[in-house]
């Protein structure tokens, strides 16, 4: 089957480093995908890793993947007020040809 | 110059109603697609075309039809709408149909009185 469950709240304070996580299932995804919501938009790629991958690091954002325990997680550094939004995991599932995305996580700075 | 957009951004109606959202994109994309948001924010894949194919069609009411005159364009028209059709609508595209990041519209609202 598919599916891709992320915790829906994390809360961390302005300058902490924020850790969203992921599970997935579909073993041969090929890539997977980090897309950011801020209210009352639509969903903005932030990132994403190749499954050959390890680590990805873009500016404050890092990504972790853990093919072995299907687990991704995106780690936003010295967090501001502005990152304040839902983040979306995603996973292209190669038998339907579809993207699975996650329930979001909630991420609340507090300043 | 926006990429993926999506009219209209607002849609209050009654319910029984038909109603249309159009979406273009200018991104040169061959394929798009339909997602529903509900008030969760949980979101759900409805349609994927493909070169104005369908190649997804998920589990949806017959009542949603969705239309690709051309690669730019996936319009979804909805007959004899019901309280539960409230929520947000995404208009996404992308180059191919694997591998590749979806860009995605600013959604419309729509609100089923």
């Amino acid at each position: 089957g598919e599916d891709v469950e992320q915790s829906l709240f994390l809360s961390v304070r302005e300058g902490d480093s924020s850790v969203i996580n992921c599970t997935y299932t579909d073993s041969s995804s090929t890539y997977l995908y980090w897309y950011k919501q801020e209210p009352g938009a639509g969903l903005q790629l932030l990132t994403y890793i190749f499954s050959n991958m390890d680590m990805k690091q873009d500016q404050r954002l890092t990504v972790l993947l853990n093919k072995k325990d299907k687990h991704l997680s995106l780690r936003i550094a010295d967090t501001q007020t502005g990152d304040s939004a839902i983040y979306f995991c995603a996973e292209i599932y190669t038998g339907g040809f579809k993207t699975i995305f996650g329930a979001g996580t909630r991420l609340f700075v507090k300043a | 110059d926006t990429a993926v957009s999506q009219t209209p951004k607002y849609l209050v109606t009654q319910m029984g109603n038909d109603k249309s959202i159009k979406c273009e994109q200018n991104l040169g994309h061959d394929t798009m697609y339909w997602y529903k948001q509900d008030s969760k924010k949980f979101l759900k894949i409805m349609f994927s075309y493909n070169n104005k194919e369908l190649i997804i069609n998920e589990t949806v009411p017959n009542r949603f039809s969705p239309k690709s005159p051309d690669k730019a364009h996936l319009n979804l028209h909805i007959n004899s709408l019901e309280l539960g059709d409230s929520a947000v609508y995404f208009c996404a595209s992308s180059q191919g149909r694997n591998n590749q990041p979806q860009h995605f519209g600013d959604g419309t609202r729509l609100s089923i009185l």
